[in-house]
């Protein structure tokens, strides 16, 4: 079963670096989605994008966050400076209708 | 502001039982979905539920949806130690016009014990 999968499983930073989290979708998906899970907490929503456009974003995903669909297969989400509380486990997703089909996830610590 | 509220959040059953665990939310949605979470691991899809009166049924677990109480339930029948994990619901946002933007609930922790 196709699957979406993402890269790297763990990354550490320091305060103030920028990261890349990086995402394959499912191929035939148009809509890809980035979430975030604070250790403990509810998954909360970031970011969707369509058409090679975001769609509709929430309240966290501010200026230092980006997103990024550079080539036909992959689909980034990049924090510009990070900060101790961007500390959380970062979900990609994608779906063609419903129902989302969440990847593994990266845990980013942020030191 | 569109909240989901599950209940409860955590939940320690005996093999063999059966419980519900409810899921609230406070405006109107037409879809509903239950994630399954296991310990550091991604969410998986369990249940899309579409329409008023929905139920679907996987298993152990059944979930249903009512739109006019903006309830939904999902039910384990006879619980086995494999179905200790983390569930999620979620409701979409916006549905109709931008799609994925999906509020979940803070998750019901199940250990089933022996």
């Amino acid at each position: 079963e196709p699957e979406v999968t993402q890269t790297p499983s763990h990354q550490v930073t320091q305060m103030g670096q920028e990261v890349i989290l990086r995402c394959v979708p499912i191929s035939n998906h148009l809509y890809f989605y980035w979430y975030r899970q604070i250790l403990g907490q509810k998954v909360e929503f970031l970011v969707s994008f369509y058409n090679n456009e975001i769609s509709e974003k929430s309240e966290i995903f501010d200026d230092q966050f980006s997103v990024e669909r550079p080539d036909g297969s992959n689909f980034t989400l990049k924090i510009r400076s990070t900060k101790l509380e961007d500390s959380a486990m970062y979900f990609c997703a994608s779906s063609d209708h419903s129902p989302l089909h969440f990847g593994n996830g990266t845990r980013l610590t942020v030191t | 502001e569109l909240k989901v509220e599950q209940n409860p959040l955590f939940l320690s059953m005996q093999e063999g039982k059966n419980y519900t665990i409810y899921c609230n939310y406070s405006t109107t949605s037409d879809r509903l979905y239950w994630y399954r979470q296991d310990p550091g691991k991604s969410l998986e899809s369990l249940f899309v539920l579409l329409s008023n009166g929905a139920v679907k049924q996987e298993g152990r677990l059944m979930a249903s949806l009512d739109t006019k109480a903006r309830l939904s339930t999902l039910h384990i029948t006879a619980a086995v130690h494999d179905l200790s994990a983390t569930y999620f619901c979620a409701v979409e946002m916006n549905y109709g016009g931008s799609q994925g933007n999906l509020i979940f609930g803070k998750g019901t922790k199940l250990s089933v014990k022996p």
